[in-house]
């Protein structure tokens, strides 16, 4: 089973659809996860982290849940620059070392 | 100011060729890294380096030898190219003690292609 895993999609939604990713993650040890965006043929860049609580930056919303290992994203209002594979990413045990699903890919249409 | 900067941003080799790949953070971060995107965009660690010191050694080739100079750069060299090195290869720095608050910030990567 791969650590961290995610559809790798395409998801195809109109602008101003809300869509949602979820990710799963193998090792109960995993302390701390992100979001990163990669736009093609760019690096990756951070999103947002994800917090135990729950949390909110404009349009975008994360959860995490660590009863099922399982991280979320939903993004509300979809714009077209949206477009982008949305990477989950997952530190497992506290060092430095981050983990990388194989990322879900997002398309936003007119 | 770009904050992770590589080069060269394309490169395009013959097997059995030896070629580097540099990179350099202007952010004061300690912690350094080299991963490998591959063609089905899966992004895996090879090398980690805190402040000079090599921390992660993912298992890899013994073809690609990383160099750090000091905590500011991190080179990738790799010997005998082989035609399955095609990929792109990111550099990465971060902070050491909050990586797992802040992540990583990533160069623009270096686009190899071995022919």
């Amino acid at each position: 089973r791969k650590e961290v895993e995610q559809d790798p999609g395409p998801f195809n939604v109109p602008e101003g659809a809300t869509v949602a990713f979820n990710c799963t993650y193998s090792n109960s040890a995993s302390q701390s996860f992100f979001w990163y965006r990669q736009d093609c043929r760019k690096e990756p860049k951070l999103l947002m982290s994800v917090y135990s609580s729950g949390n909110e930056d404009g349009r975008f919303t994360a959860q995490l849940n660590r009863a099922s290992q399982y991280i979320s994203l939903l993004i509300r209002d979809s714009k077209l620059s949206d477009s982008a594979t949305y990477l989950c990413v997952v530190n497992r045990g506290g060092g430095n070392k981050l983990t990388f699903g194989t990322g879900t890919q997002l398309k936003v249409e007119l | 100011d770009t904050a992770v900067s590589q080069t060269p941003k394309y490169l395009v080799t013959q097997m059995g060729n030896d070629k580097s790949i540099k990179c350099e953070q202007n952010l004061g971060h300690d912690t350094m890294y080299w991963y490998k995107q591959d063609s089905k965009k899966f992004l895996k660690i090879m090398f980690s380096y805190n402040n000079k010191e090599l921390i992660i050694n993912e298992t890899v080739p013994n073809r690609f030898s990383p160099k750090s100079p000091d905590k500011a750069h991190l080179n990738l060299h790799i010997n005998s190219l082989e035609l399955g090195d095609s990929a792109v290869y990111f550099c990465a720095s971060s902070p050491r003690d909050t990586v797992i608050r802040d992540g990583y910030t990533f160069g623009s990567g270096t686009r190899l292609t071995v022919v």
